[in-house]
């Protein structure tokens, strides 16, 4: 049983630059979320789904977009990178809105 | 929005220690989590706790809603305990947003 799995777990972009990040749950899970974490701020909510179908904005949305593909996936998508975007990203899952949150291992981004 | 405050910031114990770590949160909420990072950064659910007390092992956690506090209890700490310790919250509002304090950082020493 996987649990949450996020790719790609390392990547470097250049300014401007868009990407991906993907994230899958085996747990037949409702609600997903994305998260970021920089030193010294704890985790701090972009996105989240309540369940399949909607997306809501967390505390820091600015410059991201999600899509809920299905129950299982739920994408963070950066459309023109910035420096201010370097960041550990973490999704996570939960049966229910607000339930128990499982993570994934987190996405290392590093924007130049 | 709904604020969470932990203290202390970090903390640093001998091997062996207790400690205790608290979360504090500005508004009603519907759950409590706390959960421990370790070195390689993965995060791990310690604690479902809305209210009322729980205990596995070493760990105990309590919950006062009424009074908007929780409590995060390590006795016998070991080196394995080191990491950061978040608590995380989600108002009565049920907008299903949950939101982290910023942490307590614990360095075990051997």
């Amino acid at each position: 049983n996987a649990g949450v799995t996020q790719t790609p777990k390392f990547q470097v972009l250049k300014t401007g630059q868009s990407m991906t990040l993907q994230c899958a749950q085996d747990m037949n899970h409702n609600s997903m979320y994305w998260y970021r974490q920089d030193p010294g701020m704890g985790l701090r909510l972009i996105y989240y789904s309540a369940s399949e179908g909607t997306t809501d904005k967390g505390e820091v949305p600015n410059g991201y977009n999600v899509s809920r593909l299905n129950k299982r996936e739920f994408s963070l998508r950066l459309e023109s990178a910035a420096p201010s975007q370097t960041s550990v990203y973490f999704c996570a899952s939960s049966e229910f809105g607000a339930g128990e949150l499982f993570f994934g291992e987190g996405s290392r981004l590093t924007v130049l | 929005g709904i604020q969470v405050e932990q203290s202390p910031p970090d903390l640093i114990l001998q091997e062996g220690a207790n400690s205790t770590l608290r979360c504090n949160f500005s508004d009603s909420v519907n759950n409590l989590q706390w959960f421990h990072q370790n070195p390689w950064g993965q995060l791990i659910n310690l604690f479902y706790i809305p209210s009322g007390t729980k205990q596995n092992g070493r760990l105990s956690a309590t919950t006062v809603a009424t009074e908007r506090y929780s409590l995060l209890y390590i006795s016998s700490s070991q080196t394995t305990d080191s990491g950061v310790y978040f608590c995380a919250v989600e108002r009565v509002s049920r907008d299903d947003k949950i939101i982290f304090g910023k942490g307590t950082r614990l360095h075990i020493l051997p």
